[in-house]
């Protein structure tokens, strides 16, 4: 089964909310990563927290991980548009460098 | 860079036909991943390579799945025969992981633009 599961599966929301969602993971990582995808196109990397991180911040993104209960969250802040995408988070093991996806939360942000 | 390049773009095969997908990765990239993405199974990990040498290809789904990394520029993820269940999303990315002697602690891929291929 997936490393990484995501909730929600999918989010509408208005343009200025923010959007939250939601990862969680079953074994113990080096890494959490999460990615956008916009339609018809290949991932791209927004962000990675490290195992012993518990926080991380890039422009509108805020990233917070718990390794105790294994789940991380994505905080979209003053949503665009342009942030309308899937996006995943991906787990990397300790140990390895296989990275392995989630089933991603679709976010449909409204004009 | 130009980024990850794949071709083609879109493929579109009949069932037992041989079915070849390119990748080129970034330059300087140790390592090099094929994913498959469905709607029904999401992104899945098929191989990934490090300097050229294939890790883990677990993922792979079955014998009609080949790959190969004949250099640090260059990598192929061949279907033969092709089958309908085999229509899907084939994503190539690549990522500097280790930049020599210095760990450099990244694991962020770029991934290309995908392959999109159709096993009528």
């Amino acid at each position: 089964s997936q490393q990484g599961e995501e909730d929600p599966q999918a989010l509408s929301i208005q343009e200025g909310e923010n959007a939250t969602m939601n990862c969680s993971y079953k074994t113990s990582i080096n890494n959490l990563q999460w990615y956008r995808q916009n339609s018809g196109r290949g991932l791209v990397h927004l962000i990675l927290i490290r195992s012993n991180e518990r926080e991380k911040h890039s422009g509108r993104l805020r990233v917070t991980l718990d390794t105790s209960k294994k789940s991380s969250s994505l905080l979209i802040t003053a949503s665009r548009a342009a942030d309308t995408a899937s996006y995943f988070c991906a787990t990397s093991q300790t140990g390895g460098f296989k990275t392995i996806f989630g089933a991603g939360t679709r976010l449909f942000v409204k004009a | 860079d130009a980024g990850v390049i794949q071709s083609p773009r879109h493929e579109v095969t009949e069932m037992g036909q041989e079915v070849t997908l390119r990748c080129k990765p970034i330059s300087g990239h140790d390592y090099l991943f094929w994913y498959r993405q469905t709607m029904m199974r999401g992104l899945e990990l098929l191989i990934y390579f490090n300097n050229n040498v294939p890790i883990d290809d677990s993922g792979m789904p079955e014998d009609r799945f080949s790959a190969k990394m004949p250099n640090a520029s260059f990598s192929t993820l061949k279907i033969q025969p092709s089958e309908p269940r085999d229509s899907a999303v084939y994503f190539c990315a690549s990522s500097l992981i280790y930049g020599g002697p210095v760990w450099t602690g990244g694991y962020e891929q770029y991934f290309g633009p995908g392959t999109r291929l159709t096993v009528t």
